[in-house]
């Protein structure tokens, strides 16, 4: 079967660093995006990758190896507003997304 | 962990056709489903919330006419393109919100989407 695997939660301090891993076993690959959702709002767009390597985009970054089944989102500097769900999801080889549960962000002063 | 399913998976028809596309939540209940189309690396845009029993609530600028939403149960609402035209071609995604989550209204499931095709 297909399965992504994300951890539920995760606490961090404000100002500081944290990774979010994402594992995933599917049929086939067309790539892997990362969004943010805060309560009651729809997802965000954070990052799409399909190839393998580090994207940097501003404070957040999104890593991928494909070899690994697994990919990292990596938020830098948090502030209290990147308290939220972020969502990892794969296209698999017929471009359907595969979800993972989301893990929720909780930032702490 | 929960699963919603949909489908077609992908539907391609003539301009002016209508296309039901059916979101299911399999091992849970749902009373709150949520209709989403996702652009090619953008966030996804909320269309309409679907609550069982009573009239979706649509975002604005979405037309009701065009996009009919019915859950006429704890698992499945449905989302019909009516008259599609090319510019309705898309990435239609749902997600169902499980009742026993109770107090968490945070979670939401996402079904695999449905690629819209219109000739």
């Amino acid at each position: 079967g297909q399965n992504i695997d994300q951890p539920t939660e995760m606490t961090a301090t404000e100002g500081a660093i944290v990774q979010i891993n994402c594992t995933y076993q599917t049929s086939g690959f067309n790539g892997l995006f990362w969004y943010q959702q805060h309560a009651g709002e729809a997802p965000t767009f954070l990052s799409y990758n399909v190839l393998d390597g580090l994207e940097e985009k501003g404070r957040f970054s999104s890593f991928l190896s494909r070899s690994k089944g697994y990919s990292y989102l990596l938020l830098k500097e948090l502030q209290m507003k990147d308290s939220a769900s972020y969502l990892c999801a794969v296209y698999d080889s017929n471009y359907q997304l595969i979800w993972g549960a989301g893990t929720k962000l909780i930032i702490k002063p | 962990g929960a699963v919603v399913s949909q489908h077609p998976s992908r539907v391609i028809c003539k301009s002016g056709t209508s296309v039901k596309i059916e979101c299911r939540s399999l091992d849970f209940q749902a009373t709150t489903m949520f209709w989403y189309r996702q652009f090619p690396k953008q966030s996804l845009m909320l269309m309409a919330t679907s609550n069982e029993g009573s009239k979706a609530t649509y975002e604005q600028g979405v037309e009701k006419d065009k996009f009919l939403i019915n859950h006429a149960s704890l698992t499945l609402s449905t989302l019909t393109v009516t008259s599609a035209h090319p510019e309705d071609s898309s990435f239609y995604i749902c997600s169902a919100r499980d009742v026993a989550s109770g107090g968490d209204t945070d979670t939401q499931y996402f079904g695999p989407g449905t690629r819209l095709t219109v000739l």
